[in-house]
């Protein structure tokens, strides 16, 4: 079975430029999870979607982020303008809401951006 | 609220010894606290997780943490080691209702010398 799939893996933009990321899944999980991870720490939770719905986005810094997840599978995040600043690996994960309260969160393998 | 302190930024160990990373946690309700690993360019992967059954925990590659209340720790250990778990070692909190709000520790990178 695939893991969560993350593209691309690496991107390096200047400041002030737009940027996206593409998340796709594990297969039937409909809980899907948008971490950064600065360097040196652990991960930060940015935002978390129940199928197609935002239910914890209260981390999302909404001036420049934002976040989609139309059809409840793919999910992208998006950073609008980049600053020096949002330097950082963007994890994603997804989780299957029917094994709560013990669901385990399956990363995937990040995107590290790097902002000039 | 909910945080983790993991103690140590850096452990390195010769190849067969023992391995203690070690986790002290705080929480308002009863937790639910987990070990994750990060190998360079891989996602993290769950090595085991405590959700208020067993206070000694078993995960996979060798490792165990165990729960005690008292001391408000989660160490994780191995017996011995071995030169492929050198990677970022992370101590993970949450609500034992809601394991969706993971809160991270500051990770702990574990050196393995031949």
């Amino acid at each position: 079975e695939a893991g969560v799939v993350q593209s691309p893996r690496y991107k390096i933009i200047e400041k002030k430029q737009p940027v996206a990321f593409w998340c796709n899944p594990i297969s039937g999980h409909n809980t899907l999870y948008w971490y950064r991870q600065n360097l040196g720490q652990g991960p930060e939770l940015l935002i978390r979607y129940e199928n197609e719905e935002a239910v914890d986005d209260s981390q999302l810094p909404k001036d420049r982020f934002s976040a989609e997840r139309l059809k409840g599978v793919d999910s992208t995040l998006k950073i609008q303008p980049a600053e020096l600043g949002d330097s950082a690996v963007y994890l994603c994960a997804s989780s299957d809401i029917r094994d709560r309260p013990y669901n385990e969160q399956f990363f995937g393998p990040g995107t590290r951006l790097t902002v000039l | 609220a909910q945080s983790v302190t993991q103690l140590d930024s850096h452990v390195s160990v010769s190849e067969g010894t023992p391995v203690l990373l070690r986790c002290n946690y705080s929480s308002s309700y009863s937790p639910s606290l987990f070990w994750y690993v990060q190998h360079p360019n891989k996602g993290l992967q769950l090595l085991l997780k405590y959700t208020s059954a067993a206070t000694l925990v078993k995960g996979i590659n060798g490792f165990e943490a165990e729960f005690k209340k008292s001391e408000t720790s989660f160490h994780l250990t191995k017996p011995s080691a071995h030169m492929s778990d050198a990677a970022e070692y992370f101590c993970v909190v949450s609500p034992s209702y809601n394991t969706d709000k993971l809160i991270f520790g500051t990770g702990t990178r574990l050196q393995v010398f031949p």
